[in-house]
C-alpha cells in the first residue's frame, strides 16, 4: 500500500452519464497526476497538479474532462456525458518533489455500456 | 519526444530462474530519469528501482537490478530468483528532468509469467 488511495475503485455506468474520481495523495506530496491506461497498453499522461493549481493537460483530456485540487490535497476528475471510448482505468500518482519518484494508488477502472 | 520501446510482449520463466525484461528508450534531453514498475493483476503500479542518466552505477534494489547501457539507450530490468509473486505485467517508463510537468512516458509492458 503506497499511501494514495483512489475512490471508486470499480465503476460501470451507461453512456452518456457523468463520472466523478476522487484520489487522495501521500500526505504532503505537493504534485498530482492523472493517467489513463487502455487495456494492453501503458499508462498514459492525462493532467498534472502542483498544489491546488493545474499546470498542464494532455491532448488526451478533451472538453468532457475536467480535474480539479481545490485545497492542494484531494483531487477529482470528472468525466461529462461519458462514451464508451473513455472505458480505461484511471491511475493517480503523487510525488514528493521534482525529482522523486510517482507513487501510484490502485486505480479506477471505469466500463462504459 | 520521448519513446519507450518495450520489445517482448511475453516472457515465460522457470520458478527461480533470472529473467531480463528489454527497455530502450528515446530521448533529446541530456538530464533524464528511468523507471520501472509492476503492474499485478489488482492493478495498482508498484514502483520498483529507478535509473538516472548520470548515475556512473547500475542501479540496484533487492532482486532487481538494471543494465543501463547510456550509448545504447536501453535499460534492462533484471530479476534474480525469480518467484510466483513476480508474475505481472512490468512497464519501463522515463521522464525528463526539467522544470514542470514531470509526467512519465510508458512503454507497452512485457507480462511476465513465472511457472511453478
Amino acid at each position: 500500500d503506497t499511501g494514495v488511495s483512489q475512490d471508486p475503485r470499480h465503476k460501470i455506468t451507461k453512456r452518456g452519464q457523468n463520472v466523478t474520481f476522487r484520489c487522495d495523495p501521500i500526505s504532503e506530496h505537493n504534485r498530482l497526476y492523472w493517467y489513463r491506461q487502455t487495456l494492453g497498453q501503458g499508462p498514459e499522461f492525462l493532467t498534472y497538479f502542483q498544489n491546488e493549481a493545474q499546470l498542464e493537460k494532455s491532448r488526451l483530456l478533451s472538453d468532457r474532462f475536467s480535474a480539479e485540487r481545490p485545497k492542494g490535497s484531494f483531487s477529482t476528475l470528472e468525466i461529462q456525458r461519458t462514451e464508451q471510448g473513455d472505458s480505461a482505468m484511471y491511475l493517480c500518482a503523487t510525488q514528493a518533489g521534482a525529482l522523486d519518484t510517482q507513487y501510484f494508488g490502485p486505480g479506477t477502472r471505469l466500463t462504459v455500456l | 519526444a520521448q519513446k519507450i520501446t518495450q520489445t517482448q510482449p511475453g516472457m515465460f520463466v522457470q520458478e527461480k530462474e533470472a529473467v531480463t525484461l528489454d527497455c530502450t528508450y528515446d530521448t533529446s534531453d541530456q538530464s533524464y530519469g528511468l523507471f520501472w514498475y509492476k503492474q499485478p493483476s489488482s492493478g495498482e503500479m508498484i514502483f520498483l528501482i529507478y535509473q538516472g542518466s548520470y548515475d556512473e552505477q547500475n542501479a540496484t534494489e533487492g532482486r532487481y537490478s538494471l543494465n543501463f547501457q547510456k550509448a545504447r539507450k536501453s535499460t534492462n530490468l533484471v530479476i534474480s530468483a525469480s518467484q510466483l509473486g513476480d508474475s505481472a505485467m512490468y512497464f519501463c517508463a522515463m521522464r525528463g528532468i526539467i522544470q514542470g510537468a514531470q509526467k512519465l512516458v510508458f512503454g507497452q509492458g512485457t507480462r511476465l509469467t513465472i511457472n511453478p
